[in-house]
């Protein structure tokens, strides 16, 4: 079974530029979740996509949305970027329950200039 | 609000030296407890984690944890570490919401980095 791919691995944006980020999870997953990984502030949540539609959210400001496709696919946008955006985004998914476990893609590092 | 501290955020050991990372957890409900692991320049892998029944669980690689619901923590050993467990280590807590077991919050906590030095 393939894994959780992220396209793409590495983006470098400046500043008010936005960038989509994309995320394929496993078959049969219909949860995806996206987080942020900074030095400073760990592994912060961003928000969880099920069945198209957003089912939790983190505390990012609404430059962050996301969205989800039939196919469970997941795509993230940042839009009017800040040098703070610098960060590893990470995508999980799984099938959507307490006790799954998640399986997390390689991430996309994106550098804000 | 629930939420996941892990005490020590980095960890230098020397080699075959047993570690204990440390994670405690507030919730009032019932939950899941996991540890992931990330390696340099990698996402993050499942290293162990508790459902139900026996409170201690281990991984294929030698690291257990035990749950302590008194104590609300789940804290990492491994009796003797090898140069290849220097990662990042992640403890997390998934409490369902709701009914039906369908939603549910996970929280992470900030990561422990674990050194092994020769």
């Amino acid at each position: 079974k393939a894994g959780v791919t992220q396209t793409p691995r590495y983006l470098i944006k400046t500043r008010g530029q936005q960038v989509t980020l994309s995320c394929s999870p496993i078959s049969g997953h219909r949860s995806v979740s996206w987080y942020q990984q900074t030095p400073g502030q760990g592994l912060q949540f961003l928000f969880e996509y099920f069945s198209e539609t957003q089912r939790n959210k983190g505390n990012f400001p609404g430059r962050f949305s996301g969205r989800q496709f039939s196919n469970s696919r997941s795509e993230m946008n940042v839009s009017t970027l800040e040098l703070g955006d610098s960060a590893l985004y990470l995508c999980a998914s799984n099938r959507g329950q307490s006790t799954d476990t998640q399986y997390f893609g390689p991430g996309t590092r994106l550098t804000v200039l | 609000a629930q939420s996941v501290t892990q005490l020590d955020s980095q960890v230098p050991v020397f080699e075959e030296a047993p570690v204990e990372l440390r994670c405690n957890y507030s919730s009032s409900v019932s939950v899941y407890l996991f540890w992931y692991v990330q390696y340099p320049n990698q996402g993050l892998q499942l290293l162990l984690k508790y459902l139900s029944g026996s409170t201690l669980v281990e991984s294929i690689n030698g690291f257990e944890a035990e749950f302590n619901k008194s104590q609300t923590s789940f804290h990492l050993r491994k009796p003797s570490v090898h140069i290849s467990d220097t990662a990042e280590y992640f403890c997390a807590v998934s409490e369902a919401v709701g009914s039906g077991g369908s939603n549910y919050k996970l929280t992470f906590g900030k990561g422990t980095l674990l050194t092994v030095n020769p």
